[in-house]
């Protein structure tokens, strides 16, 4: 039950993009389209913002997608405001037991 | 509205026991899995357990298992997660998530509580 890998950090000024990638294997991320990802402002607790690799929840803002291509997946945030700045993290189902694992987080800030 | 509260947390000795609750509202509790997650301080989220929406199936990350138990009381609206033999590794803020219903991920989170084990 390794960690996902992301970048420990990204940064765009407003009004820009920045992608966060989120690295797995065929067992986790590259295996199914369960990713998900998840945005977390200081001592809150996470918040939904993508599943199903790229289906936003109602409420989202159509900002935010997300992408795979193989054992990748990957999280863009297009027109950066302030407020997305926040720690955000990748999950993965890995196909065995219900099990799940997460992505070692990527802080985002916003210049 | 959704909501999710935990209580339980605090500290504890090494060795010792813990029973944390989350208590749910304003869905039909008995319908959806449910996790717990925990975040160490100033480290990332680590996914803890699941239980089925009925009780009957769970599953436990490596850290806590055989230390770890989840149950749930749909009756209360209700989750549990047992925690025995605690070690400092496993000081964290613990939360507790919904699944999304038909799918994999986690719609909602509890406000979390901390758990800190230290003699």
């Amino acid at each position: 039950q390794s960690a996902l890998t992301q970048p420990p950090s990204a940064s765009g000024s407003p009004g820009q993009s920045v992608t966060i990638s989120c690295t797995g294997t065929s067992s986790d991320v590259g295996g199914y389209n369960y990713v998900s990802w998840y945005q977390q402002h200081p001592g809150k607790a996470p918040k939904l913002m993508i599943y199903e690799v790229s289906k936003r929840p109602s409420g989202v803002p159509d900002r935010f997608s997300g992408s795979k291509s193989g054992n990748t997946a990957s999280l863009t945030v297009s027109g950066l405001q302030a407020e997305d700045e926040a720690d955000y993290y990748c999950s993965s189902y890995t196909g065995s037991n219900n099990l799940r694992v997460f992505g070692t987080g990527t802080k985002v800030t916003v210049l | 509205q959704v909501q999710l509260v935990e209580s339980g947390g605090g500290v504890v000795q090494p060795g010792r026991s813990l029973r944390l609750a989350c208590a749910a509202s304003g869905f039909t509790f008995s319908s959806y899995a449910m996790h717990w997650v925990r975040q160490a301080p100033g480290k990332g989220l680590e996914w803890v357990a699941h239980i089925s929406y009925d009780g009957s199936n769970k599953d436990y990350a490596d850290s806590g298992k055989g230390r770890f138990t989840i149950s749930r009381d749909n009756s209360k609206n209700t989750l549990y997660v047992q925690m025995n033999s605690l070690r400092a590794e496993d000081t964290a803020v613990y939360y507790c998530a919904r699944e999304i219903v038909a799918t994999i991920g986690f719609d909602y989170w509890g406000q979390g509580t901390l758990v800190t084990v230290s003699s």
